[in-house]
């Protein structure tokens, strides 16, 4: 694909249910991030893939956050029993050598 | 632990009005400053990476540059689709990048 892609581009939820987000990256891309960015604020680093390294999961605020990359290609972000303050965007990124591209971000509002 | 301080927090410019951003930094083995423009509603837009002291990089009314402790973002002349937060990251020796809270610019014709 032409850049890096994520679905859904917006979730409304209801807090205590789960939600699964994804994200495809550039293709042959072997790193990819996830990011959490509340209104106004900068990024907070979530995890982290490298390759078939084991990820780098110290930003993950919860147990109740997950994420798995399946082929060394699309990952999904799962958020267990959702809270309103897991409200925010959601923004995927994959890297190559010097440069990070970032999808559209998924929109999650928790009620 | 890796930090990243933009300044100003806002920044609002006439048309013309030539500025500059800062983004100081404090990094266990620096492997790159980033620094990204993201629109409302989307996600960052790669615009530079830097890996040395002394490096510039430039790109349209736009550049870059990068000492041991901090980054410049330069703004020659902009124009109103300047207009957008901008946002500096660096990456670790782990891998791991680290971004500031960002400077939402306002360009005014």
């Amino acid at each position: 694909g032409a850049g890096v892609s994520q679905s859904p581009s917006n979730k409304v939820t209801e807090k205590g249910k789960d939600v699964e987000l994804r994200c495809d990256p550039i293709s042959g891309h072997t790193a990819l991030y996830w990011y959490r960015q509340s209104l106004g604020q900068g990024l907070e680093f979530l995890i982290y893939f490298q390759g078939n390294s084991a990820p780098d999961k110290s930003g993950l605020p919860s147990d109740r956050f997950s994420a798995e990359r399946t082929g060394g290609s699309v990952s999904t972000l799962t958020i267990q029993r959702t809270q309103q303050e897991d409200s925010a965007v959601y923004l995927c990124a994959s890297v190559a050598v010097g440069e990070q591209f970032f999808g559209p971000g998924t929109r999650l509002t928790v009620l | 632990e890796d930090q990243v301080t933009q300044s100003p927090e806002a920044l609002r410019l006439q048309e013309g009005e030539s500025s500059s951003l800062n983004c100081s930094y404090t990094v266990s083995g620096l492997r790159g400053l980033f620094w990204y423009r993201q629109d409302p509603g989307k996600g960052p837009e790669f615009l530079f990476t830097l890996y040395s002291a002394g490096e510039e990089k430039e790109k349209e009314r736009l550049k870059a540059t990068l000492t041991k402790k901090e980054s410049f973002l330069h703004i020659t002349a902009p124009k109103p689709e300047d207009s957008a937060t901008y946002l500096c990251a660096v990456r670790d020796s782990w891998g791991k990048f680290q971004f500031g809270a960002g400077t939402q610019v306002v360009v005014t014709p």
